[in-house]
């Protein structure tokens, strides 16, 4: 599976949009973007997943690049409870194990 | 529906003790794993079973075993606890092996290993 590099935090105020980026340059053609997060201690949550078109859901917008080596997450007007660890994954169709990484540590300011 | 059950939350042992850490989910989901999250880390796999009757091993296998008991029951076992065994334990299901890595995942099980 392809290796995900993530900035290890960030801090984004109340409302706005968070942007959480993600770089898997040597992704493949058959590897899935998902997105994870974790909020304080308990058991990350699913938040979404892609291939290489846009994806959208109630809790947020995946953007893929044209050329897939990147994404953003893109949570529409942050809450305090959106404070968490957001993991970008990178796993191939097909594949049993979702590998976490260390992640970004996302923090809300109010 | 309770959705990812884990049972002890906390649990003290000394080195060289054995114990068992149930989960249970109630979701008809085919596959469930066992991840291990040390603190400031993130979580690695120990054992998945991607069906009933199927296990295999993650990045960290060693010093545990598991038992897919049933469609619904996944259990994880330290035969030998060891200190470098304390971490937060949890499990997690999903509902198709191979399509969406949607996993959902129990509250998990705090083990301290003295």
């Amino acid at each position: 599976d392809a290796k995900t590099t993530q900035p290890p935090s960030m801090d984004c105020a109340e409302g706005r949009a968070a942007n959480l980026p993600c770089n898997h340059s040597t992704i493949s053609g058959n590897e899935y973007v998902y997105w994870y997060r974790q909020i304080h201690s308990q058991g990350p949550q699913y938040i979404i997943h892609g291939l290489k078109n846009n994806e959208t859901n109630e809790m947020a917008s995946l953007i893929i690049t044209e050329d897939r080596k990147s994404s953003t997450l893109i949570l529409p007007h942050a809450t305090l409870r959106d404070t968490a660890v957001y993991y970008c994954i990178v796993v191939y169709f097909g594949n049993e194990k979702l590998t976490f990484g260390t992640g970004t540590r996302l923090t809300i300011i109010p | 529906n309770a959705g990812v059950t884990q049972t002890p939350k906390f649990q003290v042992l000394k080195t060289g003790q054995s114990m068992t850490l149930q989960c249970a989910q109630d979701m008809n989901h085919n596959s469930m794993y066992w991840y291990r999250q040390d603190p400031g880390m993130g979580l690695r796999l120990i054992y998945y079973s991607a069906s009933e009757g199927t296990t295999d091993k993650g990045e960290v296998p060693n010093g545990y075993n598991v038992s897919r008991l049933n469609k619904r029951e996944f259990s994880l076992r330290l035969e030998s606890a060891a200190p470098s065994q304390t971490s937060v334990y949890f499990c997690a299901s999903s509902e198709s092996s191979v399509v969406v890595r949607e996993l959902f995942f129990g509250e998990g099980s705090r083990l301290t290993v003295l």
